[in-house]
């Protein structure tokens, strides 16, 4: 079945750059992607790979997809006390018919 | 809308009434999800509406749980008979035409006393 995986917690020094990792077991994947979660809020798409990439870059985020491993990874550059929240690594199958979350990384900077 | 709405975005009910969740997804978008977000959890995948198709309800935790989606657009959540492990935010999303983006909602926050 489809699993995805992401460690809980991540702490980091403002300024500093955040890599937050992902695996994921299901090689049918489409897409893969990191949401983000602000507290009290829904999660908000920050940026999304196809499968057949290896990076994707935009602005501070950077995404890295190793498919033969089904390790993905988000680095944020200069990280910001803004960038606070949790980070979800998802992906979907089916063409999109099936999304399977990770249960989530809280990123936390620190001044 | 300009994006997916839910309301109530808070609700506090007693053990063993009923409630009903509302989601509004965005113009023209054909799939809508449900999911769950217990404290400090992960997304738990409910029930996927997809245009005029049977919806895939295998998510759903028990035949407490229902989804309807009326006219393609606006879908309820309900749960009978609340429970306190009920208790979580119900998030929704839904996903236009190539459906590989999905775009959130706000979230219920539901408190089951």
């Amino acid at each position: 079945g489809e699993d995805v995986e992401q460690s809980l917690f991540l702490s980091v020094r403002e300024g500093d750059s955040s890599v937050i990792n992902c695996t994921y077991t299901d090689s049918s994947s489409t897409y893969l992607y990191w949401y983000k979660q602000e507290p009290g809020a829904g999660l908000q798409l920050l940026t999304y790979i196809f499968s057949n990439m290896d990076m994707k870059q935009d602005q501070r985020l950077t995404v890295l997809l190793n498919k033969k491993d089904k390790h993905l990874s988000l680095r944020i550059a200069d990280t910001q006390t803004g960038d606070s929240a949790i980070y979800f690594c998802a992906e979907s199958i089916l063409n999109g018919q099936n999304f399977v979350f990770g249960p989530g990384t809280r990123l936390s900077v620190l001044p | 809308g300009a994006g997916v709405s839910q309301s109530p975005s808070n609700k506090v009910t007693e053990k063993g009434k009923d409630v009903e969740l509302r989601c509004d997804p965005i113009s023209g978008h054909t799939a809508l999800y449900w999911y769950r977000q217990s404290l400090g959890q992960g997304l738990e995948f409910l029930i996927y509406f997809q245009g005029n198709s049977a919806p895939d309800k295998s998510g759903l935790p028990s035949d407490r749980f229902s989804a309807e989606r009326t006219g393609g657009s606006v879908s309820t959540l309900t749960i009978q008979r609340t429970q306190q492990e009920d208790s979580a935010v119900y998030l929704c999303a839904s996903s236009g035409t190539g459906g590989e983006k999905l775009f959130f909602g706000s979230g219920t926050q539901l408190s089951v006393l």
